[in-house]
């Protein structure tokens, strides 16, 4: 089955910098992988997602880049807020990734 | 906030106990996925259920189950509980071919609610 691979456990970086966080998986034929941003108390909120289709998508502060071949595709937040602080997890088609803490300090 | 909503919030169950939970979608999503989520853990897909039947199924007993009713909404049952099955279960909902642009059989997009915390003693 799907195998999801997520780097790194966790990541503290200070405001402003970016964060980048790495997923890969097993199943060729996975064609679909969002990002999920969950805060403490609360269910999984899409933040993106990309389809096998495109390579890279942006929205805003946030990107991801898809690479097919590599089979690993991976989450950028630019001029990161204290705000941004939860646990982030990938996910392909519906297999989810342990999830990255995300620590952004003031 | 999705428009996802699930009840009851929390509950606390002893071993060998029956639990119902239950998960109203978002408007106009006639699909919903549950799912288990440990601690400190992703969440681990349960099943799926379209129009009233389940529609995939990930790796759990058969003590898990499930239904969807008319207006979509649906519940997840889990008899003969165990310790491990303390989790947050998430329930989230989408829209069959909201995926299409990605390709046949593409997933959907998937809004989650807020979970129901289980803790079995």
């Amino acid at each position: 089955g799907e195998n999801v691979e997520q780097h790194p456990s966790t990541l503290s970086v200070q405001e402003g910098d970016s964060a980048v966080i790495k997923c890969t998986y097993s199943d060729s034929a996975s064609n679909y992988f969002p990002w999920y941003k969950q805060e403490l108390g609360k269910g999984p909120q899409l933040i993106i997602d990309i389809r096998s289709n495109v390579g890279e998508k942006k929205d805003q502060r946030i990107a991801v880049t898809l690479n097919k071949t590599a089979k690993h595709f991976s989450l950028h937040i630019t001029e990161t807020q204290p705000e941004d602080s939860a646990v982030y997890f990938c996910a392909a088609n519906r297999r989810f990734g342990a999830g990255t803490r995300l620590t952004v300090k003031p | 906030e999705t428009g996802v909503t699930q009840s009851p919030t929390h509950l606390i169950k002893t071993r060998g106990q029956q639990v119902t939970l239950r998960c109203s979608s978002q408007s106009g999503h006639n699909t919903v996925s549950w799912y288990q989520q440990a601690l400190g853990q992703g969440p681990q897909f349960i099943f799926q259920y379209y129009r009233e039947e389940e529609n995939g199924r990930g790796n759990f007993p058969p003590r898990f189950s499930g239904l969807q009713f008319p207006n979509y909404s649906s519940e997840l049952n889990v008899n003969a509980l165990e310790l491990d099955d303390s989790a947050l279960y998430l329930c989230a909902s989408s829209i069959p071919g909201a995926g299409a642009s990605g390709g046949a059989g593409s997933p959907d997009t998937q809004y989650f609610g807020p979970g129901t915390r289980l803790t079995v003693l």
